[in-house]
């Protein structure tokens, strides 16, 4: 069972490096959404799409972007990496339930550094 | 807008004790509630729900009722486990609002043995 696999799992980046991170779920959902986890602050949402071809901004959107090409994948990318988005980054999807009852399922999440 | 807040931590048991994580919310309309654990390297994994009032969600010995009148969702487990080490969050799901979920920031419990 392979659910969602994020890649890399690891990574450090020099500031105004790019690089963009992979979530694949082979769960046929149809939501995907991108958080990042920072001490204190909780789980916030960056970006979200509700199905292929679709996404839209959450929480925290601002030097991120992302792309939903294909229904299992979901991409995030950093253009211009700032130190600011050091964090650990999780990727998440679920099922379009229109009610808000399914939960989200997470991989194991990417530990990005920018020195 | 709606929020979660739930109690600070870290908070730490001896084995065997009862387990009582207070968790509130603020809704328009009628939200789902999630409580979701998540284990040192991993990411957070669905503890358990409950989708309507007096509800209430249980697993692996863990239980929150949905209490509708003091909007709150409290996580219980009479006696808890090192292995229950682990942040936990309580979350809510916007109905009708692509399926989102806020989550609050999370409680770190320590089980000593």
């Amino acid at each position: 069972n392979a659910g969602v696999t994020q890649t890399p799992k690891f990574r450090v980046l020099k500031t105004g490096q790019s690089m963009t991170l992979l979530c694949a779920q082979d769960m046929n959902h149809e939501y995907m959404y991108w958080y990042r986890q920072d001490p204190g602050m909780g789980l916030r949402l960056i970006h979200y799409s509700v199905g292929e071809g679709t996404t839209a901004k959450g929480e925290v959107p601002d030097g991120y972007n992302v792309s939903r090409l294909k229904k299992q994948n979901f991409l995030l990318g950093l253009e211009s990496a700032a130190p600011s988005q050091t964090s650990v980054y999780f990727c998440a999807s679920s099922y379009s339930s229109g009610v808000g009852n399914q939960p989200q399922h997470f991989g194991d999440g990417t530990r990005l550094s920018i020195l | 807008g709606n929020s979660v807040t739930q109690m600070e931590g870290p908070v730490t048991l001896s084995e065997e004790a009862f387990l009582t994580i207070n968790c509130t919310y603020t809704a328009t309309g009628y939200p789902s509630l999630f409580w979701y654990v998540q284990y040192p390297g991993e990411g957070l994994q669905l503890l358990l729900k409950a989708t309507k009032a007096d509800d209430k969600g249980s697993n692996k010995g863990f239980e929150a009722t949905y209490r509708k009148e003091t909007t709150s969702f409290h996580l219980e487990k009479g006696s808890v486990q090192v292995s229950d080490s682990a942040v936990y969050f309580c979350a809510l799901s916007d109905r009708g609002r692509d399926d989102k979920i806020i989550f609050g920031k999370g409680t770190r419990l320590h089980i000593l043995p």
